[in-house]
């Protein structure tokens, strides 16, 4: 199995302020397409995941633009601008180039 | 819109079983795979069984191979979950999510859960 390795665990921000997850896969989730199957997930506080970022970059529909994912291969990035409050959240990644899918552990952004 | 309504979860002893159901609206569900996720109470997510939009091939993570059965019923635009010999590490919420494409892992939508308890 991929295992997807998150850091940091948690993360506090102050409004306004960026923040940066980073995502390690223990393997390439480059496929012979060229296409790169690494997502980027947040669970507000008792909701369901909701897509933010998919094939490493893209943005999902809806998704404000101070979202931006980046990386290749094993190391990828997920980047917010400037946070805002309704930001708050476990942010999780996922790699979906091979079953079983795994995810990262999560990182938590509270804001300060 | 996208809507995913999970029902069926509650309390069960270990050993037993439970049958969980997705119903789906707002998109055409007989064209697409839809997946089963778990999540342990304040754990992260697990990926736990996908079936394709036909039914046909199944594919199950290890930790549930042989107990559980995915399913759907494209008439009743419903999915499924069959759990059985249940254990406590089974507890959690379950989510039933849409695959968009043809790739495994592009899920965009989730339902919002169902709880499953596993104790005597």
């Amino acid at each position: 199995d991929i295992v997807m390795t998150q850091t940091p665990l948690s993360l506090s921000v102050t409004p306004g302020q960026p923040a940066s997850i980073s995502c390690k896969s223990s393997q390439s989730l480059l496929h012979s397409n060229g296409k790169t199957y690494l997502y980027w997930y947040l669970q507000k506080p008792g909701q369901s995941p909701q897509l933010l970022i998919y094939e490493v970059s893209s943005r999902f529909s809806g998704v404000p633009d101070r979202f931006s994912g980046s990386g290749s291969g094993t190391d990828f990035t997920l980047k917010i601008s400037r946070v805002e409050a309704e930001d708050v959240g476990v942010y999780y990644c996922m790699q979906g180039i091979h079953l079983p899918l795994t995810f990262g552990g999560g990182t938590k952004v509270e804001i300060k | 819109q996208v809507q995913l309504v999970e029902s069926g979860g509650g309390v069960v002893q270990p050993g037993r079983s439970l049958r969980l159901s997705c119903a789906a609206s707002g998109f055409t569900f007989s064209s697409y795979a839809m997946h089963w996720f778990r999540q342990a109470p304040g754990k992260g997510l697990e990926w736990a069984a996908i079936v394709p939009y036909d039914g046909s091939n199944k594919y199950y993570a290890d930790s549930v191979k042989g107990r559980f059965t995915i399913s759907r019923d494209n008439s009743k635009n419903t999915l499924y979950l069959q759990m059985n010999s249940l254990r406590p590490e089974d507890t959690a919420v379950y989510y039933c999510a849409r695959r968009l494409g043809a790739t495994w892992g592009f899920v965009d939508y989730w339902g919002q859960g169902t709880l499953v308890t596993v104790s005597s």
